[in-house]
């Protein structure tokens, strides 16, 4: 069965900086290009970032408004993929989504991890 | 950018009768590799984004085939031939032909 398990999200100040994690099962994440999307409290999805496979180069891409500031890297040893939060805004509250792209479209998604940012 | 227009952006619908979602792109959503990289979402409340549809019209495992999609360039639709109590939720389109982009998700709730 696949999974993704995001965790990490907390409570940040704005300027503040923050890691989350996501570890991915049941498929083979090596192989596969992964991507952060986030979704602010009832709103819609946005795409944040993207890395891709160590195969395919590990680079990674990321939406304007968070380019500069967020960083993704991934650690095939542990299935396990980061995003990297720095300079954090009020506007980036939201739901942080780990997915495995496929076909152009996200396959897989896991549960969520909120971040708050917050004085 | 790309930006992805969908409607309605409320959809309410009778149990057992069809629903129909559009989106449309401002640019042509065909890549170079000849693929066309439109996929829809659905997100049931409380739930994470569950992908339907990719490549415009290819179902994903397990997704009822009373759920399909069409189109082409950069006019699109999502169609649930009957609806079930179940359909209830927010779809999404999203490009991934020009990095990504979603669709400002239709709200589909039973009338």
């Amino acid at each position: 069965e696949v999974q993704l398990m995001e965790s990490g999200g907390r409570l940040v100040k704005p300027g503040g900086s923050l890691r989350v994690s996501c570890a991915a099962s049941g498929f083979i994440f090596s192989n596969v290009w992964m991507s952060w999307v986030r979704q602010a409290p009832g709103k819609g999805l946005e795409w944040v970032g993207r890395i891709k496979s160590k195969t395919d180069g590990e680079t990674t891409d990321f939406a304007a408004p968070v380019k500069g500031r967020f960083s993704i890297s991934r650690d095939d040893s542990k299935n396990t993929l980061y995003l990297e939060m720095n300079s954090l805004k009020i506007e980036d509250t939201a739901v942080y989504y780990c997915t495995a792209d496929s076909d152009g479209g996200y396959v897989y998604w896991g549960q969520g991890t909120l971040v708050t940012v917050s004085s | 950018d790309v930006v992805m227009t969908q409607s309605p952006l409320s959809l309410p619908v009778t149990l057992g009768q069809p629903a129909s979602i559009s989106c449309r792109s401002s640019q042509s959503l065909v890549y170079i590799d000849g693929n066309t990289y439109l996929t829809w979402y659905q997100q049931r409340p409380g739930q994470s984004p569950r992908r339907l549809i990719y490549k415009v019209s290819n179902r994903d495992s397990g997704v009822p085939d009373r759920f399909s999609g069409s189109g082409s360039g950069t006019d699109f639709t999502l169609k649930i031939s009957r609806v079930e109590a179940e359909d209830v939720g927010v779809y999404y389109c999203m490009q991934g032909t020009h990095w990504y982009t979603f669709g400002q998700g239709t709200k589909l709730e039973i009338k």
